[in-house]
């Protein structure tokens, strides 16, 4: 399956700074990217889908301007928290998803571990 | 999207075979049921999936009932790496989104 690396795996950062996650997709077009947040003890919840060259399109209740998603390319995809709080600490992961055959599964990357103090 | 039902835990005594039911009453006709299971810590990892026949990987084996209502995921021989919340999930085919229910958390013991 599709390899996909998030960067960085975890991240500590002050309370109103703003954070930025990378998704790539190394060996694989991925026209579309999924974004999920993950509360402890909890199951994954989308946030987003993006892409590649488009706005994303994001979930009720996700707040487009707080959670700003770029997918300027077939295999980059960023996750920037803006003025993060703690309330904003969660694991984020996402996912690709390519051309062709839409029965085919998505990939997952190993997640970034956020806290915000 | 169909919903999903799956029993919240599991345990399974290593070398067993893991058998993990999941219902979709709701299921369409163009509908795949997928699962992945999630190490703790880690991203989602993708297992299996199929439409009304069984499947079978190197991974685990995939049954489908007839009427596609259920399906059950066996893992032959569970190992103590085998231990994670394992996901249903039904998708529509033009639909790429993956929504996540609670899964079923696997345990399996010595």
């Amino acid at each position: 399956g599709a390899v996909v690396s998030q960067h960085p795996s975890w991240v500590i950062c002050k309370s109103g700074t703003s954070v930025k996650i990378e998704c790539r997709s190394l060996d694989f077009q991925a026209t579309t990217m999924f974004w999920y947040r993950q509360f402890p003890k909890q199951s994954l919840m989308l946030m987003a889908t993006s892409n590649e060259g488009s706005k994303a399109t994001y979930e009720q209740g996700v707040e487009k301007d707080k959670f700003l998603i770029n997918h300027a390319s077939l295999t980059l995809s960023t996750l920037t928290v803006t003025s993060a709080h703690p309330e904003d600490s969660s694991f984020y992961i996402c996912s690709v998803a390519g051309r062709g055959a839409s029965n085919q599964p998505q990939h997952f990357g190993d997640g970034t571990r956020l806290s915000i103090l | 999207d169909a919903k999903t039902t799956q029993p919240p835990s599991m345990d399974c005594a290593e070398g067993r075979a893991a058998n993990l039911p999941c219902n979709h009453s709701t299921i369409s006709g163009n509908e795949y049921v997928y699962w992945y299971r999630q190490i703790h810590s880690q991203g989602p990892q993708y297992i299996i999936h199929g439409l009304k026949n069984n499947e079978t990987n190197e991974m685990a084996s995939l049954i489908i009932t007839e009427d596609r209502k259920s399906s059950t995921l066996i893992l032959p021989h569970a190992t103590l790496r085998d231990t994670a919340v394992y996901y249903c999930i039904v998708r529509l085919y033009n639909n790429n989104d993956m929504r996540f229910g609670a899964g079923t958390r696997l345990t399996v013991k010595p």
